[in-house]
């Protein structure tokens, strides 16, 4: 089946310790995001690529660091910077934007990070 | 910078009544999409608009993209316990190809 994958579900770690989180996608979509997700704040977005090997910032990312090596995959490491990392992180994508259209980005489930 | 307000930001309804919730934003934008995410899963696309004034159905969903380009509506008739969630609005960011969602409104329907 086509779809956003993401690892694993729930993910514990330690204060002090980086943290990646996997994502990939068979939906040979080009884009690809990364979100944090809070109690009552919405989506906030921390990076996003469009091709393979680039990717910019999104409002959030000090504390994260991100890379885009293959299509398909667009892992999130969350670092000891980030001051507050506990959260609900999700990833998606979208394929090429069509002129005059805006493409749905489709998510994938998530991992929810606690960090003790 | 553009804010996306969606009101209001829960809601407790009874089952089978009908739901409304709005967006509104504080610049025009040219597309809305309403997502809905269930607990603890991402959310997915439930309706998408392109054209100011524009009104579209997907089942018991009927969303409309505000004239003023500012604001967008998103009803739901006849809730059943499956409509719980949260449900976000979103738009696309000045010049850039990605989203800026609301805040979210949950929904919490009592059986």
């Amino acid at each position: 089946d086509g779809g956003i994958t993401q690892s694993p579900k729930y993910l514990f770690r330690k204060e002090g310790q980086n943290v990646t989180l996997s994502c990939e996608q068979n939906l040979n979509h080009d884009a690809m995001y990364w979100y944090r997700q809070d109690p009552g704040q919405g989506l906030r977005l921390i990076y996003y690529s469009q091709i393979v090997n680039d990717f910019q910032k999104g409002d959030i990312a000090e504390g994260y660091s991100v890379s885009r090596e293959k299509k398909e995959s667009f892992p999130l490491t969350v670092t000891s910077a980030q001051k507050n990392p506990t959260a609900f992180y999700l990833c998606a994508s979208s394929p090429t934007r069509l002129a005059g259209y805006y493409n749905e980005q489709f998510f994938g489930p998530g991992t929810r990070l606690t960090v003790l | 910078g553009q804010q996306l307000n969606q009101s209001p930001q829960s809601m407790f309804i009874q089952e089978g009544e009908d739901v409304s919730m709005n967006c509104t934003s504080s610049s025009i934008f040219n597309t809305w999409l309403w997502y809905k995410q269930d607990p603890g899963e991402g959310p997915v696309l439930l309706i998408a608009l392109y054209k100011a004034g524009e009104l579209t159905s997907n089942g018991r969903l009927t969303a409309q993209f505000g004239t003023t380009r500012k604001d967008s509506f998103l009803n739901i008739s006849a809730s059943i316990p499956s409509d719980v969630g949260i449900y976000f609005c979103a738009g696309p960011r000045t010049g850039a190809n990605n989203l800026f969602f609301g805040t979210g409104t949950r929904l919490t329907v009592i059986p």
